[in-house]
């Protein structure tokens, strides 16, 4: 089993509406958690870094992390045609080699 | 340019040939990471470096990958006798330190043909 699930998708929805895309995981060390954008043949693109249980919002973009259910979320509101890309997760241990252990990526298209 | 910046963009190569990438960090990053993307999945861990100390390597890293990052600054990775399976995104992401969000370059897609 994976320490990270993602559901690949594809998720297809049209402009305007309110995507959600989630995350799971095993190991309850993780503590940060992150969201990248990776457009076609691009390098990911961070999105949102949050620590705490709770939300956090940048723009049309929310971030949510339950520690207790080991489940995030990424809520886009007012979904443009511009976000269609892959949105993968990402969460590093407090301790040890922080290096990031990803999901597999939930492929998104926003249909105009 | 303040972002994360890999070299070449794309590489074709023979079975059996060695390659060299190279990253060039963000200014003042002290942690470097590399890692391996394969077609519809997230990244894997490859290696990271602490300045010029390379600090884990995964497993994935067979004894045909080697990575240096002298002085701290640039990195190679350097993949000898490659195979078909070698084919991957190779990227190279950077932070300032252990607990800050990491930045991604553009990545280095290698085809071994």
């Amino acid at each position: 089993q994976k320490e990270v699930e993602q559901d690949p998708g594809p998720l297809s929805v049209p402009e305007g509406a309110i995507v959600s895309l989630n995350c799971t995981y095993s190991n309850s060390a993780f503590q940060y958690f992150m969201w990248y954008r990776q457009y076609s043949r691009k390098g990911p693109e961070l999105l949102m870094y949050t620590y705490s249980s709770g939300n956090k919002e940048d723009g049309r973009f929310t971030a949510q992390v339950d520690k207790s259910s080991k489940y995030i979320s990424l809520f886009i509101r007012d979904s443009q045609p511009s976000d269609s890309a892959t949105y993968l997760c990402a969460m590093v241990r407090f301790q040890g080699a922080q290096k990031l252990v990803f999901g597999q990526g939930t492929r998104l298209t926003i249909n105009p | 340019d303040t972002g994360v910046s890999q070299d070449p963009r794309h590489k074709i190569t023979k079975r059996g040939q060695n390659v060299t990438f190279r990253c060039d960090p963000i200014s003042e990053h002290n942690r470097l990471y590399w890692y391996r993307q394969t077609l519809g999945q997230g990244p894997e861990f490859l290696t990271y470096f602490q300045n010029e100390a390379q600090l884990e390597k995964s497993r994935l890293l067979s004894d045909r990958f080697s990575a240096e990052r002298p002085k701290g600054s640039f990195s190679t990775l350097e993949i000898q006798r490659t195979e078909q399976g070698d084919s991957a995104m190779y990227l190279c992401a950077s932070s300032l330190n252990i607990n800050t969000e990491a930045f991604f370059g553009q990545g280095t897609r290698l085809t071994v043909v």
